[in-house]
């Protein structure tokens, strides 16, 4: 089955620098990549996603970028502030949707004011 | 909208017992799956349902039960509990058309 590694695990940086978590899958038929952050006691929201089809993806201070042949994407996440501290987790499907999502251990990301 | 409701939101459980986690989405949405969510583990699928009366496994199906007799109720139930269910469980819903999974608040359950 798919399988899903994140790296960092934990990731701790400063005030207005960038931040970047890497994931790679193992099935080529993956074609659908959402990020979720949770923060401390709630749920896991989603931030950006990118369909197969696409290179990158951006929103705001926020970008997603996917290489195909290599089987790894990224989050970006520019001008960091306090508030993006938080865990993000990244996923796979190979349906296209949310039904059957595979997520990687996620990444806590700390950014220091 | 409530969007994606769980019940009870705390549960101590002895090891043996069973009992039925609950959810409920407003949405209308197809989908609807559970995942638990261990320290250091991520989220992993339990079970996962793409519409009334279909249900499939996901990643650690063992130990679950669902049934979707509704598009709009999705209960897990666990058949005997062990401590190794321990666990912060979500319920997620989302559609074919716009994939986002909305999630629900999560059960924390703990089972001595």
């Amino acid at each position: 089955g798919e399988n899903v590694e994140q790296h960092p695990s934990t990731l701790s940086v400063q005030e207005g620098d960038s931040a970047v978590i890497k994931c790679t899958y193992s099935d080529s038929a993956s074609n659908y990549f959402p990020w979720y952050k949770q923060e401390l006691g709630k749920r896991p929201q989603l931030i950006i996603d990118i369909r197969s089809n696409v290179g990158e993806k951006k929103d705001q201070r926020i970008a997603v970028t996917l290489n195909k042949t290599a089987k790894h994407f990224s989050l970006h996440i520019t001008e960091t502030q306090p508030e993006d501290s938080a865990v993000y987790f990244c996923a796979a499907s190979k349906k296209g949707g949310s039904e059957k999502l595979v997520f990687g251990k996620g990444t806590k990301l700390t950014v220091n004011p | 909208n409530a969007g994606v409701t769980q019940t009870p939101k705390f549960q101590v459980l002895k090891t043996g017992q069973s009992m039925t986690l609950q959810c409920a989405q407003d949405m209308n949405h197809e989908y609807m799956s559970w995942y638990r969510q261990d320290p250091g583990m991520g989220l992993r699928l339990i079970h996962y349902s793409v519409g009334a009366g279909i249900t499939d496994q996901g990643e650690v199906p063992n130990g679950y039960n669902v049934s979707r007799s509704t598009t709009e109720d999705f209960p897990l139930r666990l058949l005997s509990a062990a401590p190794s269910q321990t666990s912060v469980y979500f319920c997620a819903s989302s559609s074919p058309r716009y994939p986002e999974a909305f999630f629900g608040q999560g059960t924390r359950l703990t089972v001595v």
